[in-house]
């Protein structure tokens, strides 16, 4: 089946500590997106990507980093400069103009 | 930053009834599009609506789009237990396919 796998579905950070999230698609598309969601809220940009190599900040890119050396996949990195990094975290896809396909997300605690 | 808006932020209803959501933006825009999200999963598109058309139909939903008010409706027409969810518009307005989803209506519907 073709879609979009987000993994680990529950993820626990320690202080101090890098946490990556992996998001990898068969759907062959070209952009990919990561998206942070807190409770009762939308989702707001934090990367994207429209190609292999190449990304952009979205609007609270600050504390993230994030890969594109593949088509298929777009890890995220949420590192110790995020202060706050409690939340679901939801990876997406698309082509050009065309709607955005969702995984299933990855929730991010602190221990 | 958040362009949409829907309203209500909450809509409770019985099986059978319609529902109606609003969405409200700010900025032009090429497309509109809503999605669905069910409690601790990732989203699913509903319909897209595109700036020069007024309505559009998908089975039991009806999406309507203002342009000249900056505003669009969702209508679920004799609404299921299983339409209980979250209800998201997003907003597109250019070549770099980002989207700009608004806080949410949390639709439930009472068997």
């Amino acid at each position: 089946d073709g879609g979009i796998t987000q993994s680990p579905k529950y993820l626990f950070r320690k202080e101090g500590q890098n946490v990556t999230l992996s998001c990898e698609q068969n759907l062959n598309h070209d952009a990919m997106y990561w998206y942070r969601q807190d409770p009762g809220q939308g989702l707001r940009l934090i990367y994207y990507s429209q190609i292999v190599n190449d990304f952009q900040k979205g609007d609270i890119a600050e504390g993230y980093s994030v890969s594109r050396e593949k088509k298929e996949s777009f890890p995220l990195t949420v590192t110790s400069a995020q202060k706050n990094p409690t939340a679901f975290y939801l990876c997406a896809s698309s082509v050009s103009g065309e709607p955005q396909h969702f995984g299933d997300g990855t929730r991010l605690s602190i221990l | 930053s958040q362009q949409g808006e829907e309203d209500p932020q909450a809509l409770s209803i019985q099986e059978g009834e319609n529902a109606t959501m609003n969405c409200s933006y700010k900025t032009s825009i090429n497309n509109l599009q809503w999605y669905r999200q069910n409690s601790g999963r990732g989203l699913v598109h509903l319909i897209l609506i595109r700036s020069n058309e007024r309505e559009k139909h998908s089975g039991r939903l009806r999406v309507t789009l203002d342009t000249s008010k900056k505003s669009s409706s969702l209508l679920i027409t004799a609404s299921r237990a299983a339409d209980t969810a979250s209800y998201f518009c997003a907003t597109g307005g250019g070549s770099n396919y980002k989207l700009t989803f608004g806080k949410g209506t949390l639709l439930t519907v009472n068997p």
